[in-house]
């Protein structure tokens, strides 16, 4: 089984500031990893995903997030923020070996990034 | 074009009574799933269904029943609701494969009084 920690709850940060969203996964097989973003009163929409290759993953809104396998971890990243990026932040897990069909995402519990004007 | 689209998108019943929440999509995948999230914004899956076949079914009660009369729909029914079961319900579908991305819809957030 796998599960997925986000280490804050909460990060505020000022609009155009840097931002990182921690997340540490715990698997005892290879994973593919993803990141969602939630705005309010509305589903989630995939920013990223890590299957395979580089580390370092580009996504969409000028998102970016590093596999770090020795870590576990897989933490997201954005240069400078804007105040519509203030949303909740989900990173994800699942094991591409589950039997076919059976593939499910576990979530972590969310990052609220509240940016500030 | 609404990919992945779920009605009502808001439910105010009362404990016992019996519901259910629609979904569609028009993607073309072959898999559907429902997530619950509760107050806290935990996500967690409930249902999946591939080729109109349950394949997960989570450890939830036996009040919940998914139902796909088609590879495009993915209904939820909800008998004797109880106020445990106020939550904001996804539903989601994804091509099959660990791979690939799964698209959410917008929500339904039901409350039980």
């Amino acid at each position: 089984a796998q599960s997925v920690t986000q280490l804050d709850s909460q990060v505020p940060v000022f609009e155009e500031a840097p931002v990182e969203l921690r997340c540490n996964y715990s698997s005892s097989v290879s994973v593919y990893l993803f990141w969602y973003v939630q705005y309010p009163n509305q589903g989630l929409q995939l920013l990223l995903k890590y299957l395979s290759g580089s580390t370092l993953v580009k996504g969409i809104n000028g998102f970016e997030a590093e596999f770090n396998k020795s870590q576990t971890s897989f933490h997201l990243r954005k240069p400078s923020v804007h105040i519509s990026d203030t949303a909740e932040y989900f990173c994800a897990v699942t094991n591409p070996h589950s039997g076919a069909g059976s593939y499910q995402l576990t979530f972590g519990k969310g990052t609220k990034l509240s940016v500030i004007p | 074009d609404t990919a992945v689209s779920q009605t009502p998108k808001y439910l105010v019943t009362q404990m016992g009574n019996d519901k259910s929440i629609k979904c569609e999509q028009n993607l073309g995948h072959d898999t559907m799933y429902w997530y619950k999230q509760d107050s806290k914004k935990f996500l967690k899956i409930m249902f999946s269904y591939n080729n109109k076949e349950l394949i997960i079914n989570e450890t939830v009660p036996n009040r919940f029943s998914p139902k796909s009369p088609d590879k495009a729909h993915l209904n939820l029914h909800i008998n004797s609701l109880e106020l445990g079961d106020s939550a904001v319900y996804f539903c989601a579908s994804s091509r099959q494969g660990a791979e690939n991305t799964i698209y959410f819809g917008e929500g339904s957030w039901l409350t039980v009084v």
